[in-house]
């Protein structure tokens, strides 16, 4: 199956920084997207991007489908950002959302 | 997006013992999901829930241990069957809605601990 690597695997901000979280994959995708899980276990959707780039308020992601990637930036980092990041694709071969091992994020004040 | 709803969010089961996780969705859906998130790992996909039909399980989850239901568009549910301690994990129900390009949204999970 498609290989999905993400990194840093940790990253310690201080509040207001910005920082930018990578995803590499090993095949054509039809489906990437970006979730941030909360403490509490909830994922929430933050990006569908198989290609292009995206923006929503503090949080944007470009993928880059033909060298397979894909980043997301978070800028202005606050405590609520904390959680981990987990980017998920869809390989072209393979109809079903791999994850990667995510990239676990702490904002601290 | 649908509203995704599942249950129990949590519960504690003993050794030996089944529990069964429902998924309701507040609108009809064309694919389910479940996927399992053991303690500080990522997401694995265990079946697609078909409707009306067999799931169709990944590579190292079978029937007897998961059993999946399907019996409409909106409504699934998975069985964790003869639970041990390594069955501790969220499992979380995942769907695609129609029109959606493949976009996955998931439900709160139902957080297991077996002792």
């Amino acid at each position: 199956g498609i290989q999905v690597e993400q990194s840093p695997p940790d990253l310690i901000l201080q509040e207001g920084a910005n920082s930018t979280l990578r995803c590499n994959f090993s095949d054509s995708v039809n489906n990437l997207q970006w979730f941030h899980q909360n403490p509490w276990g909830q994922l929430i959707n933050l990006f569908y991007i198989p290609s292009g780039t995206k923006q929503n308020g503090r949080l944007s992601a470009t993928t880059v489908a033909t060298e397979r990637y894909s980043l997301l930036y978070i800028s202005s980092s606050q405590t609520t950002d904390s959680g981990v990041y987990f980017c998920a694709v869809e390989s072209r071969r393979y109809s079903t959302l791999t994850f990667g091992k995510g990239t676990m994020l702490l904002v601290s004040p | 997006s649908a509203v995704i709803s599942q249950k129990p969010s949590r519960d504690i089961c003993q050794r030996g013992t089944s529990l069964t996780i429902q998924c309701q969705v507040d609108s009809q859906v064309t694919m389910m999901f479940w996927y399992r998130q053991q303690p500080g790992q990522s997401l694995t996909l265990i079946a697609t829930a078909n409707q009306g039909s067999e799931a169709t399980y990944e590579s190292g989850f079978v029937i007897d241990k998961f059993p999946i239901s399907r019996p409409n568009l909106t409504f699934s549910t998975l069985t964790v069957s003869n639970m041990s301690p390594e069955d501790s994990s969220i499992y979380l129900c995942s769907v695609e809605q129609s029109g959606s390009a493949g976009e996955l949204f998931f439900g709160e999970g139902s957080r297991l601990t077996v002792l």
